[in-house]
């Protein structure tokens, strides 16, 4: 079952901050997080197994409520390099199939 | 090392012929997968092999066929293609059907 991904698109100045949202509506195992640039493949970013687990990776840093079955996505103190197109993809509690959300857009100008 | 190839980069194939793509990781990861992925949409799960067994068919058609011939490699065999299977088609491995995806380049596959 496909998670939802919010918002669609976002479009930053450097150094300005954003939250990606993914939630799901089933029981989850683990929440996954890629980043994929125009034209190339998606690249791993982080894995979150536990509820209310962080996890960082230099700027981005991410969280998962297990209660709620949710999980956020922070770009902190944002740069060009963060431009692309982030998918949460979510693992079910019952099943090992990685199901991908629709993407965020993220846009980061100088 | 976290580097999944494939091969070729790029495909054009017409509809009747037969092709195949080809993946490779040395990572002594195992479970790998086959995901297809259309402009600005999602990567879709096709295919899932852990520990060389097909283990997921996302109800693929069969002119799509999934081959393991070892822990390191993964193949996609084509044939009798449509245009509507032009799409970028991504490789990714994993030490475990649980953990995260290494993903490859992709090939770019055109169906004329």
């Amino acid at each position: 079952q496909q998670p939802v991904q919010s918002p669609q698109a976002v479009i930053l100045r450097e150094g300005e901050d954003a939250v990606i949202n993914c939630s799901s509506s089933k029981a989850l195992y683990s929440v996954h997080w890629y980043r994929q640039k125009h034209g190339e493949a998606p690249v791993f970013l982080m894995i979150l197994l536990k509820g209310g687990e962080q996890k960082g990776h230099e700027k981005i840093s991410a969280s998962f409520n297990e209660k709620k079955q949710q999980s956020s996505l922070y770009l902190t103190a944002s740069q060009l390099s963060y431009s692309g197109t982030y998918f949460c993809g979510t693992v079910l509690a019952n099943d090992y199939k990685l199901s991908f959300g629709a993407g965020t857009t993220v846009t980061v100008r100088a | 090392d976290t580097e999944v190839t494939q091969t070729p980069k790029h495909l054009v194939m017409g509809m009747t012929n037969k092709k195949s793509l080809k993946c490779e990781q040395h990572m002594g990861h195992r479970a790998m997968y086959w995901y297809k992925q259309k402009a600005k949409k999602p990567p879709e799960l096709m295919f899932v092999y852990s520990y060389e067994k097909l283990s997921i068919n996302e109800s693929v058609p069969s002119r799509f066929s999934p081959e393991c011939p070892n822990s390191s490699l993964l193949n996609l065999h084509l044939h009798a293609l449509q245009p509507e299977d032009s799409a970028l088609y991504l490789c990714a491995s994993a030490a475990g059907t649980s953990y995260e995806q290494y993903f490859g380049p992709g090939t770019r596959l055109t169906v004329t």
